[in-house]
């Protein structure tokens, strides 16, 4: 079946400093892939996504970047600052239509 | 405003106890799920919907089961609740044709005694 991994699982940053975490899949037919962010005790949300025709995408300080070939898809935090600590979950679109969650990471922002 | 909203947000009962988590859109959405979540940790899918009248079992779908009658309305039921049932429920709900985002409830926190 289909399987995503996201790398590392749990980030700690310098605020200011930037952040990178990467989700593999294994789907090479996936056409979506949005990453959403879960503050404590909050619900999921989008926070940027691409389609696999565009190989990257900024939106103020996160960026998203697409490697088919390889299978990855990476989000890109810039100058992070402490309202950035929350889990982010990569969810890529099979083409079966299906969204499969990745297990998470945590990131920290130490003030 | 557009929203999905969970109903009870927090709810605490006895082992064999049957319940139901009720979950209700105004996106216009054809697509729901439900998801089992621990506090930080990975999303399970336990159900999830495409439409009126079809339901479909995820990962983690043993114990428990979905219906949709009406578009808006996406209840999940325990039979019979047992402590290995505790968590958190998150029901979501995406529309069919473009971007696919899922957008989430409050989620409703249970506990089972």
């Amino acid at each position: 079946g289909e399987n995503v991994e996201q790398h590392p699982s749990t980030l700690s940053v310098q605020e200011g400093d930037s952040a990178v975490i990467k989700c593999t899949y294994s789907d090479s037919a996936s056409n979506y892939f949005p990453w959403y962010k879960q503050e404590l005790g909050k619900r999921p949300q989008l926070i940027i996504d691409i389609r696999s025709n565009v190989g990257e995408k900024k939106d103020q300080r996160i960026a998203v970047t697409l490697n088919k070939t390889a299978k990855h898809f990476s989000l890109h935090i810039t100058e992070t600052q402490p309202e950035d600590s929350a889990v982010y979950f990569c969810a890529p679109k099979t083409s079966y239509d299906k969204v499969i969650f990745g297990p998470g990471t945590s990131l920290s922002v130490i003030p | 405003e557009a929203d999905i909203y969970q109903t009870p947000r927090y709810l605490v009962i006895g082992t064999g106890k049957k319940i139901t988590l009720e979950c209700s859109q105004t996106m216009g959405h054809d697509k729901m799920y439900w998801y089992q979540q621990d506090p930080g940790m990975e999303l399970h899918l336990i159900h999830y919907s495409y439409g009126v009248n079809s339901t479909e079992k995820g990962d983690l779908s043993s114990e428990s089961t979905v219906s949709r009658i009406r578009t808006e309305h996406f209840p999940l039921t325990l039979e019979s609740a047992r402590p290995s049932h505790t968590s958190q429920y998150l029901c979501a709900s995406s529309a069919i044709q473009g971007h696919n985002e899922q957008f989430f409830g409050p989620g409703t926190r249970l506990t089972v005694l």
